[in-house]
């Protein structure tokens, strides 16, 4: 299985501020195909976990700009350049490359 | 618009068994890979499985921790995805989402989830 590990765990961040979290897969992400099946979800509160980034860096429909993905092969990052009172919750990576999927530990958002 | 609607979670007892189901929309049913990804309280998420369409022989496959006990299946002319878990244990006991992962565009759907309780 391909482990997912997220950086940091934790991210106390204040309003207006960047945010940023990292990923880091256990090996490649590179399908067969040629694509990168690297997502980044965000759970809010009580919700149900929401596709933000599909493809390291592509926003799902309705994803405010704020937000942003990239990287490549193995390392990857999201970030968030002004930090709303909205994006507070739990964020995941998560690989859909390979079966199977397997998903980062979380990064908890929350304002200082 | 994609939508998953799943039912049949609740309380159930330790080796006991429960179905759920999802009700999909928005997309074409019966061409699509169906999977679940589970998640206990103030845990992290944990693939559960996926079936494939008829094309692909409905092939399937499961999480090591599932394998054996948890089955797959569908109905297409429903657009209905389903879940048979079998010989419950405490610790099967989550939130189950039922997902679609669109390989063509990437896009990552999911359900609301239902609530699986396994207690005696």
């Amino acid at each position: 299985d391909i482990v997912m590990t997220q950086t940091p765990l934790s991210s106390p961040v204040t309003l207006g501020q960047p945010a940023s979290i990292s990923c880091r897969s256990g090996q490649s992400l590179v399908h067969s195909d040629g694509n990168t099946y690297l997502n980044w979800l965000q759970q809010r509160p009580g919700q149900p976990p929401r596709l933000l980034i599909y493809k390291i860096s592509n926003r799902f429909s309705g994803v405010p700009d704020r937000f942003s993905g990239s990287g490549a092969g193995t390392d990857f990052t999201l970030k968030i350049s002004r930090v709303e009172a909205e994006d507070v919750g739990v964020y995941y990576c998560m690989q859909a490359t390979q079966f199977p999927h397997t998903f980062g530990q979380g990064t908890k958002l929350e304002i200082k | 618009e994609v939508q998953l609607v799943e039912s049949g979670g609740g309380l159930v007892q330790p080796g006991g068994s429960l179905k759920l189901s999802c009700a999909a929309s928005g997309f074409n049913f019966s061409v699509s890979a169906m999977h679940w990804v589970r998640q206990a309280s103030g845990q992290g998420l944990e693939w559960v499985g996926r079936i494939r369409s008829k094309i692909n022989n409905y092939a399937t496959a499961y999480a090591a921790s599932v394998k054996g006990r948890f089955t797959f299946s569908r109905d297409d002319s429903k657009n209905t995805a389903y879940l048979q878990m079998n010989s419950l244990k405490i610790e099967d006991t989550a939130v189950y989402y039922c997902t679609r992962h669109d390989i063509l565009t990437g896009h990552y759907y999911w359900g609301q989830g239902t609530l699986v309780t396994v207690s005696s």
